[in-house]
């Protein structure tokens, strides 16, 4: 199977602009989560969907949104870029098991580097 | 709110050498725990998981890592250091139908 993939891998932004990254999870998983690490904060949860809902959303302002779509792929959207929020944006999908319990097992993308100027 | 704390920022191991990374969280009651590694430019992997039972799990690359209830510690260990060991460590923790929580990290340098 393939793993999971994050498009695009680097990004350049200008403070003020907003900014739209995408996520493929592997290929039968339905949750998928974000995270945001940077050097200072660590790695921040930002929201976990399932199933096209919001499950989950951490504490990270208004600003920062996503979704999830039908085939489980899932976007998430910064408006207004500050300079903080350069960051390593890491997706990760998870699997249910044959009850369609939660397994909790993440696995990650390689992420989005994102740069704010 | 649940922490997770990894005491050792850096730590340097000769290669072949033993290694443990402590983490040690704060929760009431036993949350699922898990280890995670991230190598320069990569995602993070999971190497191994507890959520009951033995007390003493084993992952992947030879990893292990053993439950303390006592201590609230989920330190991973392994037996002998491989140069391909370098890379960053995350402890995390996720209780109940709450969030995986992150401890800020170790990173693991192996010397020759």
């Amino acid at each position: 199977k393939a793993g999971v993939t994050q498009t695009p891998r680097y990004l350049i932004k200008t403070r003020g602009q907003q900014v739209t990254l995408s996520c493929s999870p592997i290929s039968g998983h339905r949750s998928v989560s974000w995270y945001q690490q940077t050097p200072g904060q660590g790695l921040q949860f930002l929201f976990e969907y399932f199933s096209e809902t919001q499950r989950n959303k951490g504490n990270f302002p208004g600003r920062f949104s996503g979704r999830q779509f039908s085939n489980s792929r899932s976007e998430m959207n910064v408006s207004t870029l500050e300079l903080g929020d350069s960051a390593l944006y890491l997706c990760a999908s998870s699997p249910n098991d044959r009850q369609g319990l939660d397994t909790y097992e993440q696995y990650f993308g390689p992420g989005t580097r994102l740069t704010v100027t | 709110a649940q922490s997770v704390t990894q005491p050792d920022i850096h730590i340097t191991v000769s290669e072949g050498a033993s290694l443990e990374l402590r983490c040690n969280y704060s929760y009431g009651a036993t949350p699922y725990l898990f280890w995670y590694v991230q190598s320069p430019g990569q995602g993070l992997q999971l190497l191994l998981k507890y959520f009951s039972g033995d007390t003493l799990v084993q992952g992947i690359k030879g990893f292990e890592a053993e439950f303390k209830r006592s201590q609230s510690s989920f330190n991973l260990r392994k037996p002998s250091v491989h140069w391909s060991d370098a890379a960053e460590y995350f402890c995390a923790v996720k209780p109940g139908y709450s969030t995986l929580t992150f401890g800020k990290g170790t990173m693991l340098l192996v010397s020759p």
